[in-house]
């Protein structure tokens, strides 16, 4: 049974342009969240999905990111316009119910993004 | 803010010795207290999610106690492998559905 997958593993942006990172959540999982490792810090909060709606996304900057997961296919967050600033390791992860009976919420490996 | 504080941020332990670390989180609106092993270059393995305040949970040499009335979690490794060398993170949920992190307890098992 696979984890959540992520990819790529590592990407390479330039400023000003775009990045997008995938996530295939665990089989059977519907629930989606998105955290990011800036360096020196903890895992932080970006979103939390559903399939087709975004639950929670309180955690994400208002401008140049987004995140989806549609009905078929992938979870993609995607940051527009990169900067220095947004280079970070991205983590995915999921869980088959609400997380708040405490259901166990299974991370993937994390997506490096490096901004040069 | 929510504050999630782990210490001791980092720790050497002979092979062999046991030790334990602590997590400390809001004592207020508790949902459930995640704990994760995470090794360099792989994803956080689950190990333990915790409930109910009194909490006990065991997975091989590993355990975690919880006491949601003064915010705080303790994870001890009985008789520490070289294979126990991992950062261990835990984790407050709250708002129903997101997790704050802790910086971790960075664990090396000296053979």
């Amino acid at each position: 049974n696979a984890g959540v997958m992520q990819n790529p593993r590592h990407l390479v942006r330039r400023r000003g342009q775009e990045a997008r990172l995938r996530c295939s959540p665990m089989k059977g999982h519907s629930h989606v969240y998105w955290y990011r490792q800036l360096p020196e810090e903890g895992l932080k909060f970006m979103v939390y999905l559903q399939k087709e709606n975004i639950i929670d996304e309180s955690g994400m900057p208002k401008e140049r990111f987004s995140a989806e997961f549609p009905k078929e296919g992938p979870s993609i967050l995607r940051i527009q316009q990169v900067v220095r600033g947004d280079s970070a390791a991205y983590f995915c992860a999921s869980s088959s119910m609400d997380p708040r009976p405490g259901n166990t919420i299974y991370f993937g490996e994390g997506s490096w993004l490096t901004v040069v | 803010i929510l504050n999630v504080e782990q210490s001791p941020q980092s720790l050497h332990v002979q092979e062999g010795d046991s030790t334990n670390f602590t997590c400390s989180f809001p004592s207020s609106n508790f949902y459930a207290l995640h704990w994760y092993r995470w090794e360099t270059a792989k994803s956080p393995e689950a190990l333990f999610v915790m409930t109910l305040n009194g909490d006990e949970k065991k997975k091989g040499r590993i355990s975690a106690t919880l006491n949601t009335k003064e915010g705080y979690s303790y994870l001890y490794i009985k008789g520490s492998q070289p294979e126990d060398s991992a950062t261990y993170l835990c984790a407050f949920l709250y708002g129903n559905n997101r997790l704050a992190f802790g910086k971790g307890n960075q664990v090396v098992v000296i053979p």
